[in-house]
């Protein structure tokens, strides 16, 4: 089993649109959590930290149910330049090592 | 965010040579620097962190003689893939972490490495 699980998509959208991600995690270890967005032939860039608390930053609302190890990302009103690959991340306490997860495809249709 | 570039943005080898990426810090010092792998459609996989000064840590599966890791400077980490055969042909990308409170790994722009 993965250490960090997401379903890989691909995830075709009208613009405008709401989507949802989820990711679960198994290393009861994990302390960070974050999501990643990932391009096509290019590197992850840090899109969202993901809080208990829960936390928005603009279009993108990101949750973090400890208990259950499960980690979401909603984007609302999707731009075309939504499109990319989203990438569930966990890192332990005290370790810098970051486990991506295999990333969700998403394609935002005009 | 910090920069952190990568040298070479593609490279093509024949099977059987080494090759050598560069991964430089350019504007703060890197306690820690990691190296990625990715292939086609999947995640990237971490491959060892390298620490100034010191050996690099392997993940499990990853050999240390084929993947030469060298971090001789707070700016500067090597990975030489040695003896390169075609299902070596990946996606490398490093990340490099500042260790002064901050979580956050600043990512290079990735090598495209293509043994023939």
């Amino acid at each position: 089993r993965k250490e960090v699980e997401q379903d890989p998509g691909p995830f075709n959208v009208p613009e405008g649109a709401t989507v949802a991600f989820n990711c679960t995690y198994s290393n009861s270890a994990s302390q960070s959590f974050f999501w990643y967005r990932q391009d096509c032939r290019k590197e992850p860039k840090l899109l969202m930290s993901v809080y208990s608390s829960g936390n928005e930053d603009g279009r993108f609302t990101a949750q973090l149910n400890r208990a259950s190890q499960y980690i979401s990302l909603l984007i609302r009103d999707s731009k075309l330049s939504d499109s990319a690959t989203y990438l569930c991340v966990t890192q332990n306490f005290g370790n810098e090592k970051l486990t991506f997860g295999t990333g969700t495809r998403l394609t935002i249709i005009p | 965010g910090a920069v952190v570039s990568q040298h070479p943005s593609r490279v093509i080898c024949k099977s059987g040579t080494s090759v050598k990426i560069e991964c430089r810090s350019l504007d703060f010092q890197a306690t820690t620097m990691f190296w990625y792998r990715q292939f086609p459609k999947q995640s990237l996989m971490l491959m060892a962190t390298s620490n100034e000064g010191s050996k690099a840590t392997y993940e499990q599966g990853v050999e240390k003689d084929k993947f030469l890791i060298n971090h001789a400077s707070l700016t500067l980490s090597t990975l030489t893939v040695t003896s390169a055969h075609p299902e070596d042909s990946s996606f490398y990308i490093c990340s490099a972490y500042a260790g002064t409170g901050s979580y956050e790994q600043y990512f290079g722009p990735g090598t495209r490495l293509t043994v023939t």
